[in-house]
């Protein structure tokens, strides 16, 4: 099984803060990386998608990089609405696997 | 607009079985894969697997291989996943959640249900 392993679990920043939370596959998955959004007790939802491409009505403050092992979800003016826990998930094989996720809280 | 609307809340015993339905409407059910995720509480996400609706191929992790089974009813747009032999580490809110177009590789998951809370306690 590929293991996803975010960081960091947890950070804290203001809003109009840069935030990067990073994800690092356990073998390459070429770009076969989602990131999710989830809010407490409301389901996941997408983001960003193939590692780069931004979901359809995300805002564009979202944005992902990387590629292989590495990766990269980026929010570049952290908004209140965007604190929240977000997670990382590898679809190049199965079992498909998600990151322990990265809570992002207020300072 | 696509919509995926799943049973309410159950509570189980050790050892029983329980099946969670999700009823798929916006889209033609038969076209996108449905997968399956679910979340103990407090911890991260895991997938349990996958229904082709339109063959009802599925595809499970290793993990709940034997346990878990999923089906759809076409008729009425509608994917079951059925976990056996609960045990109290089966709490979780399960999910289900809206793949790639059939015969398409794994992607992500666009649309997700609002989840299903599972009490397994004696």
């Amino acid at each position: 099984d590929i293991q996803m392993t975010q960081s960091p679990s947890s950070l804290s920043a203001s809003v109009g803060d840069r935030v990067t939370i990073t994800c690092r596959a356990s073998q390459s998955i070429s770009t076969f990386l989602n990131w999710y959004q989830q809010i407490p007790r409301k389901a996941p939802k997408l983001l960003i998608y193939a590692a780069s491409s931004l979901q359809s009505g995300v805002p564009s403050r979202f944005s992902g990089s990387g590629s292989g092992t590495d990766f990269t979800l980026t929010i570049s003016s952290l908004q209140p609405e965007d604190f929240a826990t977000y997670y990382c998930q590898q679809t190049y094989s199965t079992p498909l696997t998600f990151g322990g996720g990265t809570k992002v809280e207020i300072k | 607009q696509v919509q995926l609307v799943q049973s309410g809340a159950e509570v189980k015993k050790p050892g029983a079985s329980v099946k969670v339905s999700c009823k798929a409407s916006g889209y033609t059910f038969t076209d996108y894969y449905m997968h399956w995720v679910r979340q103990a509480p407090g911890q991260g996400l895991e997938w349990m697997g996958w229904i082709n609706p339109n063959s009802g191929g599925t595809n499970y992790a290793q993990k709940f291989q034997g346990r878990v089974t999923v089906t759809r009813d076409t008729s009425i747009s509608t994917a079951y996943m059925e976990l056996s032999r609960l045990r109290s580490d089966d709490t979780a809110v399960y999910y289900c959640a809206r793949g790639d177009p059939v015969g398409t590789t794994i992607s992500c998951f666009d649309y997700w249900g609002q989840g299903t809370l599972v009490t397994v306690s004696s």
